[in-house]
C-alpha cells in the first residue's frame, strides 16, 4: 500500500513565523502535490512536483513555496504566515501516468494566530 | 477554467438504500475518472477509478461514466451509516499531472 506521511497533524504557529510543512512517500512516486481545503472552498492546488527539484505552481501558489530535493520528500514553506492561511494542508503523491490517481496523506491541520 | 461541478447536498438516504452522486466536468479532454470518500476530519481516500465509458462495479459502489454526457456517478447499494462522509470527484487529462476536484457531496445514511 501506498503510503503517505505528514510531519505533523496539528500545528500551530504565529503571524509572520516561517513554517515548514514535510511530506514523504515511500512508493517511488515521481510526483507530489500540495493542497489546501477549506470549507465551502474544496481542494485547492497549491503546488506540485513532477521531478525532483521541478516545480510547478497550482491555482494558488502566493505565499508559499515548496522544496523537492529528494524524490519521497515534498515540503511546503509559508514564508511568513497570515492567519488567512489557517487551513488543512494535505499532500498527495502519484505515479508519472498523467491523470494517475492521487494518494493522500493524513493531512496537517495548521492554526495561524 | 477545468470545472468539476457536484451537487453540494447533503444527500440523506435510508439505510439499505441506493445512493445516487452525480458529477459532471467540462474539460472533454478528460481521460481518467476518481471517487473519493473523505470523512470528517480525515484526509480522502480513493474508493473507485474509470476510464472507459460503462459501469464499473467493485462490491458495493458502482462508478458509470458517460463521456459524450461528460458525467460520472457513483451508487453505493446497500447503503450503511459507515457510508456517510463526503464524497469527492476528480478527473485527470492528458494536458497535466494534477487532477481537478469537484467540493465535494456530503452523504448521510440514517439508521
Amino acid at each position: 500500500d501506498v503510503k503517505v506521511t505528514q510531519s505533523s497533524r496539528y500545528l500551530v504557529k504565529r503571524t509572520g513565523e516561517k513554517v515548514f510543512l514535510e511530506c514523504v512517500q515511500d512508493m517511488d512516486h515521481e510526483n507530489m502535490f500540495w493542497y489546501r481545503q477549506d470549507p465551502g472552498l474544496g481542494l485547492r492546488l497549491i503546488y506540485f512536483s513532477y521531478d525532483v527539484k521541478m516545480k510547478e505552481k497550482g491555482d494558488i501558489p502566493e505565499g508559499y513555496s515548496v522544496s523537492r530535493e529528494k524524490k519521497e520528500r515534498f515540503s511546503l514553506i509559508l514564508e511568513s504566515a497570515s492567519t488567512n492561511q489557517t487551513s488543512m494542508y494535505l499532500c498527495a503523491s502519484s505515479l508519472t501516468r498523467i491523470g494517475n490517481e492521487q494518494f493522500f496523506g493524513p493531512g496537517t491541520r495548521l492554526t495561524v494566530l | 477554467q477545468k470545472e468539476v461541478e457536484q451537487n453540494s447536498g447533503p444527500l440523506s438516504v435510508p439505510e439499505g438504500a441506493i445512493a445516487s452522486l452525480n458529477c459532471t466536468y467540462s474539460d472533454r479532454g478528460s481521460q481518467s475518472f476518481f471517487w473519493y470518500r473523505q470523512y470528517s476530519g480525515k484526509s480522502p481516500e480513493l474508493i473507485m477509478f474509470i476510464y472507459s465509458n460503462g459501469d464499473k462495479e467493485d462490491g458495493r459502489f458502482t462508478a458509470q461514466l458517460n463521456k459524450a454526457s461528460q458525467y460520472v456517478s457513483l451508487l453505493i447499494r446497500d447503503s450503511q451509516p459507515s457510508d456517510s462522509a463526503t464524497y469527492l470527484c476528480a478527473f485527470g487529462s492528458n494536458s497535466g499531472y494534477a487532477l481537478n476536484f469537484g467540493k465535494g457531496t456530503s452523504l448521510l445514511v440514517t439508521p
